[in-house]
C-alpha cells in the first residue's frame, strides 16, 4: 500500500467554483503534514502546513483528519491562477522523509 | 526566504558519461534531498543527507551517488548515465527533522541521449 494517495484527477472546475482534494495516508504515527502546489515544468512550491486544529490562508483551507487517516485542501471563489497540480506531503514521527502524493490536477475554466 | 539554487534548468548528456548535479542551499539547513519526478510516478526519494559527509538512501538509488562536504552543498552524481535516468531532478533542503516543510530548487531537466 502507498504512503500517500490522491485521486489524480483532473478537476476542471468553472472560476469561482469552490473545489476539494482529499489525500489519504497510511501510518497512523505521521505527524507533519503539508499541501504543495507545483505548476507545469517548475518545482513543487510550499502552500501551506496542516495543523491539527486546521489552518486557513485566505481562499485556502487545509483539514487534518486523524480518525480517518486523510487530509483536505479547499478552494473557495477558484481563479484561473489556481489552476495546477496539487500534492499532499505526510511525514512520520521519526526519521527525515517526506511522503508525496502523486498530484491532483487542477484547471479552472473560463 | 529560503533559497535553493541548483546549477542546470536543462542538461543534456550522453550514455555513459559521468554526470554532476549541483545544489547548493543559504539557510543553513541540516537536511538535504533529491528526487526525481516522472510522469504518474510523483516524486521519488533517490538519497537525502542529514549532516556534512551523512548520506542516506532513499527509494531508488541505484545508479546514482551522492557527495555533501560542505553543508550549504549537496550533490547528485549519475555514475554512468543511462537512457532511463532522463528525468526531472529536484533538489530540497529543511531546517530539520521532518516537522518543517521542504523548499525546493528550480529542477533539473536532464535529458540523456
Amino acid at each position: 500500500r502507498k504512503e500517500v494517495e490522491q485521486d489524480p484527477g483532473p478537476f476542471n472546475v468553472p472560476e469561482g467554483a469552490t473545489v476539494a482534494f482529499n489525500c489519504t495516508y497510511s501510518n497512523s504515527a505521521s505527524q507533519s503534514f503539508f499541501w504543495y502546489r507545483q505548476d507545469c515544468r517548475k518545482e513543487p512550491k510550499l502552500l501551506m502546513s496542516v495543523y491539527s486544529s486546521g489552518n486557513e490562508d485566505g481562499r485556502f483551507t487545509a483539514q487534518l483528519n486523524r480518525a480517518s487517516q486523510y487530509i483536505s485542501l479547499l478552494i473557495r471563489d477558484s481563479k484561473l491562477s489556481d489552476s495546477a497540480t496539487y500534492l499532499c506531503v505526510v511525514a512520520p514521527n521519526t526519521g527525515n522523509q517526506f511522503y508525496f502524493g502523486t498530484g491532483t490536477s487542477l484547471t479552472v475554466i473560463p | 526566504d529560503v533559497k535553493v539554487t541548483q546549477s542546470s534548468r536543462y542538461l543534456v548528456k550522453r550514455t555513459g558519461e559521468k554526470v554532476f548535479l549541483e545544489c547548493v542551499q543559504d539557510m543553513d539547513h541540516e537536511n538535504m534531498f533529491w528526487y526525481r519526478q516522472d510522469p504518474g510516478l510523483g516524486l521519488r526519494l533517490i538519497y537525502f543527507s542529514y549532516d556534512v559527509k551523512m548520506k542516506e538512501k532513499g527509494d531508488i538509488p541505484e545508479g546514482y551517488s551522492v557527495s555533501r562536504e560542505k553543508k550549504e552543498r549537496f550533490s547528485l552524481i549519475l555514475e554512468s548515465a543511462s537512457t532511463n535516468q532522463t528525468s526531472m531532478y529536484l533538489c530540497a533542503s529543511t531546517l530539520g527533522g521532518n516537522y518543517q516543510p521542504q523548499h525546493f530548487g528550480d529542477g533539473t531537466r536532464l535529458s540523456i541521449l
